[in-house]
């Protein structure tokens, strides 16, 4: 069974800080990692993704890939209150098919 | 330009009823994608079109029904749903590029109850 594990939280950071998100996976064939954020009652939203091990930097978030532990990150600096949402973090299976193997989300909240 | 737009926004139906979302995308993307997502789970895939043709169904009832009249246009017929099919309905694309790189992105949702 494929599986993607997070932490669901919640995460509590002050405004400004980095917050910090993890997730593993398990099928070790695996190519393509995302990040979604989805607010409350809204859908999600791509946030990054990353195919090569190492980091990779959009602004302010960096993501952080390494296939030999077979986990994946998402750092966020300067963390202001309307990052406050769930983070989805997202494995596509490997294999002919278009299925995304989802964690259960991590709940972060930013305090001012 | 990233947007998939779903409508209606909002939908409440009765369990005799018979009701469609509708999803559109005008990014060139040639996969899309039905998403079903209960309060605090991950999106639960439903099915998938490659081309047009229905590629993945993850073993969803018939009373879902999903149609690909276009490569830019999917819709979800509905019959006789019961009261715990109530979610919010994602629809994503992805361009289909048959590689690690293929990306979805979701439109807006339509959130979905049934009496």
């Amino acid at each position: 069974q494929k599986e993607v594990e997070q932490n669901s939280g919640p995460l509590s950071v002050p405004e400004g800080a980095i917050a910090s998100l993890n997730c593993t996976y398990s099928d070790r064939g695996s190519q393509s990692f995302f990040w979604y954020r989805q607010y409350s009652g809204k859908s999600p939203e791509l946030i990054m993704f990353i195919y090569s091990n190492g980091d990779k930097e959009d602004g302010r978030f960096t993501a952080q890939l390494n296939k030999a532990s077979q986990y994946v990150s998402l750092l966020i600096r300067d963390s202001q209150p309307s990052d406050s949402a769930t983070y989805l973090c997202a494995v596509l299976a490997a294999g002919n098919n278009r299925k995304l193997i989802w964690g259960l989300g991590t709940s972060l909240g930013v305090n001012p | 330009d990233t947007e998939v737009t779903q409508t209606p926004k909002h939908l409440v139906m009765g369990m005799t009823n018979k009701k469609s979302l509708k999803c559109e995308q005008h990014m060139g993307h040639r996969a899309m994608y039905w998403y079903k997502q209960k309060a605090k789970k991950p999106p639960e895939l439903m099915f998938v079109y490659s081309y047009e043709k229905l590629s993945i169904n993850e073993s969803v009832p018939s009373r879902f029904s999903p149609e690909c009249p276009n490569s830019s246009l999917l819709n979800l017929h509905l019959h006789a749903l019961q009261p715990e099919d109530s979610a919010l309905y994602l629809c994503a694309s992805s361009q289909e590029s048959g590689g690690a790189t293929d990306t979805q992105y979701f439109g807006p949702g339509t959130r979905l109850t049934v009496l």
